[in-house]
């Protein structure tokens, strides 16, 4: 079974200060794992992605996560922060060897405080 | 412009009466999907479809229906609803590559409240 982790419901920033969204996975063949933003209100949008290749992907906006296959991690970060980039932010993963099945996370809830 | 529509966005009704929310794509994926979400539980995968005629259970199928009876239509029934079911629903598209699915494209959304 594949499973995802956020361990942080709540993540509270400065405007102007890098953030850090965590993420961990859990799956039994090759990773594909993305991230979504959902505004208030709003359905979800895509935000970025690795399915293979360089380890560090750029995405949106101005975000970027690594993927770390030895800690099983895929941290979403924002050299500096936006109060718009508050919002509820999804990690997601897929196993390469179940094509249609698609885990998220709880959500983490970014505030970045002017 | 390319549109995940969903119908209804909003509805009240009450257990046990048979429902039908829609969802329709204009991107001509192949894969489509439904999710519910709820407070501190984040998105679980009700059913998925790779292409017409071809449905599978997601994380908590139970008390759902779907169908995939053509490409850009794939409609979630709820025969009996009941409180429990009360959620907001989301329908998701995507393309196939390699066999397998790539960025999903959401609705905007319908919010259920069963009473």
């Amino acid at each position: 079974a594949q499973s995802v982790a956020q361990p942080e419901d709540q993540v509270n920033v400065a405007e102007g200060n890098p953030l850090t969204v965590k993420c961990t996975y859990s799956v039994s063949g090759n990773p594909y794992l993305f991230w979504y933003v959902q505004y208030p209100n709003r359905g979800l949008q895509f935000l970025l992605k690795y399915i293979t290749g360089d380890n560090l992907v750029k995405g949106s906006y101005g975000f970027e996560a690594e993927f770390n296959k030895s800690q099983t991690s895929f941290h979403l970060k924002k050299p500096s922060a936006l109060v718009s980039d508050s919002a509820l932010y999804f990690c997601a993963v897929r196993d390469g060897a179940n094509a249609g099945k698609s885990t998220f996370g709880d959500g983490t809830t970014l505030t970045v405080k002017p | 412009e390319a549109q995940v529509t969903q119908n209804p966005r909003y509805l009240i009704t009450v257990t046990g009466k048979k429902l039908t929310v829609t969802c329709s794509q204009n991107m001509n994926h192949e894969y489509m999907s439904w999710y519910r979400q709820d407070p501190g539980l984040g998105l679980r995968q009700i059913y998925y479809s790779m292409n017409v005629e071809v449905t599978d259970k997601g994380d908590v199928p139970e008390g759902y229906k779907v169908s995939r009876k053509e490409k850009r239509n794939f409609p979630l029934i709820l025969e009996s609803p009941s409180p429990n079911q009360t959620s907001l629903y989301f329908c998701a598209t995507g393309q196939l590559a390699g066999g397998t699915t790539d960025t999903q494209y959401f609705g905007p959304g319908t919010r259920l409240t069963v009473l």
